[in-house]
């Protein structure tokens, strides 16, 4: 139940914008998003709930379609600092175990040039 | 506040041999997860513990285990290590579950494995 990224890599100029979208095939609870830089660890940007609300980033946004189990990341104006990869942790209810899972997909590399 | 700490940095092994990682979360974190992440395969969740008890667990071969002391901090012990096995394992804590309280998990600078 790994949810799908897309696209997969994608290179930027500084000040371009850019959208990761990320999709499962099961309800969810909630949609988490993270950046990874290289030799790093994953660092929180932000987390979406069903119902709209959001917690997390100040220039980043995102958007959380519950009905289409889809979520996707607007990044606007892009920096170098942007650079990295990208993943998203969808939440979803497993009715054996009767508790949460946060599942990441395979991530999305993002390359901002000057 | 200090971070998630995990130890060592780096490891070495050879095929059959078994290890430990150790994570110690942010203070007043109770919920710890561990991942491995492979090129190409993103974090592949492996289990989460919560006041001493694992909640979940994910798609692993029972060689691959863990637990949580009193403390919040956590081992993940691997078994009869084989090639495949070669990976970065990341901790994450947080203050609860997600399900209970939507609160982000922190991430450690992770355990680079390398089985030879």
């Amino acid at each position: 139940q790994q949810p799908v990224q897309s696209p997969q890599a994608v290179i930027l100029r500084e000040g371009e914008d850019a959208v990761i979208n990320c999709s499962s095939s099961k309800a969810l609870y909630s949609v988490h998003w993270y950046r990874q830089k290289h030799g790093e660890a994953p660092v929180f940007l932000m987390i979406l709930l069903k119902g709209g609300e959001q917690k997390g980033h100040e220039k980043i946004s995102a958007s959380f379609n519950e009905k289409k189990q889809q979520s996707s990341l607007y990044l606007t104006a892009s920096q170098l600092s942007y650079s990295g990869t990208y993943f998203c942790g969808t939440e979803i209810k497993y009715s054996g175990a009767g508790s949460y899972q946060l599942t990441f997909g395979k991530g999305t590399k993002l390359s901002v040039i000057p | 506040k200090a971070g998630v700490t995990q130890t060592p940095r780096y490891l070495i092994k050879t095929r059959g041999q078994q290890v430990t990682l150790s994570c110690s979360p942010i203070s007043g974190h109770r919920s710890v997860s561990w991942y491995q992440q492979t090129p190409g395969q993103g974090l592949q969740f492996l289990f989460e513990y919560f006041s001493e008890t694992q909640r979940n667990k994910g798609n692993f071969p029972g060689r691959f285990s863990g637990r949580q002391f009193s403390n919040s901090r956590s081992e993940m012990n691997v078994s009869t290590l084989e090639l495949g096995d070669s990976a970065l394992y990341l901790c994450a804590s947080s203050l609860a579950p997600t399900e209970y309280s939507n609160q982000p998990q922190h991430f450690g600078d992770g355990t680079r494995l390398s089985i030879l």
